[in-house]
């Protein structure tokens, strides 16, 4: 039963332009959202979080938007970077259980 | 290195041996967690324990798999009589409380098993 779903498995976006990776989830309960960053053969990196309290949270180029209502939240890379190729993973999250995974999205940022 | 440390990172074992993989929390940390990459696939949560506590085990399969965070030592993973369908990427994170609610988990570099 997957609760936190990535409906793309890849995205291609132009050096400079904005990435978008979009993020559902199913279960209400869940208050707490991240998003990891993961290389080949390295384990995912932490990158940004929210709670479900806010609606945006924002850390240099990247900004997750949360809309609760919709059950869906979005990361906004800009402007995307070469390096900023890699798997990126939704994560969901409530106070006394383990992190819920979607399963990747493959971003790849094209000179 | 204050990170989640794992070892080994590679491992192959033949069918029907055992696998045990470590894991050290962040220093502080006393929440772990294991997780499952199987190729293809994303993070698939296994159990989430606390220092001599199973808290939460509904993702590990119920043959064969067991783990344990003792409360001196690093947690295990065990996998007893692997089979070819237990080759995976083994992630194990830590975090300072349990569960979400503001609660970030700092995962380790993976062991990969093969089983040939």
């Amino acid at each position: 039963d997957q609760q936190v779903k990535q409906n793309s498995p890849s995205l291609s976006v132009q050096e400079g332009r904005i990435s978008i990776l979009n993020c559902d989830y199913t279960n209400s309960m869940f208050d707490y959202f991240l998003w990891y960053k993961k290389y080949p053969a390295e384990g995912p990196t932490f990158l940004i979080s929210i709670s479900s309290i806010k609606d945006k949270n924002e850390d240099g180029r990247f900004t997750v938007f949360l809309n609760k209502s919709a059950k869906h939240l979005s990361l906004h890379i800009v402007p995307s970077q070469p390096g900023d190729s890699a798997v990126y993973f939704c994560a969901a999250g409530n106070s006394g259980y383990a992190l819920n995974f979607g399963k990747g999205t493959s971003l790849l940022v094209t000179p | 290195n204050a990170g989640v440390m794992q070892n080994p990172r590679h491992l192959v074992r033949r069918r029907g041996q055992e696998a045990r993989l470590r894991c050290s929390p962040m220093k502080g940390h006393s929440h772990v967690y294991w997780y499952r990459q199987l190729p293809e696939e994303g993070l698939k949560f296994m159990v989430y324990l606390q220092k001599e506590n199973i808290i939460d085990e509904s993702g590990m399969p119920k043959e064969r798999f067991s783990a344990e965070f003792p409360k001196e030592g690093p947690s295990i993973l065990r996998i007893q009589q692997v089979v070819r369908g237990d080759s995976a990427a083994y992630f194990c994170a830590s975090s300072s409380t349990g569960g979400g609610s503001g609660n970030t988990i700092y995962f380790g570099e993976g062991s990969w098993l093969t089983v040939v």
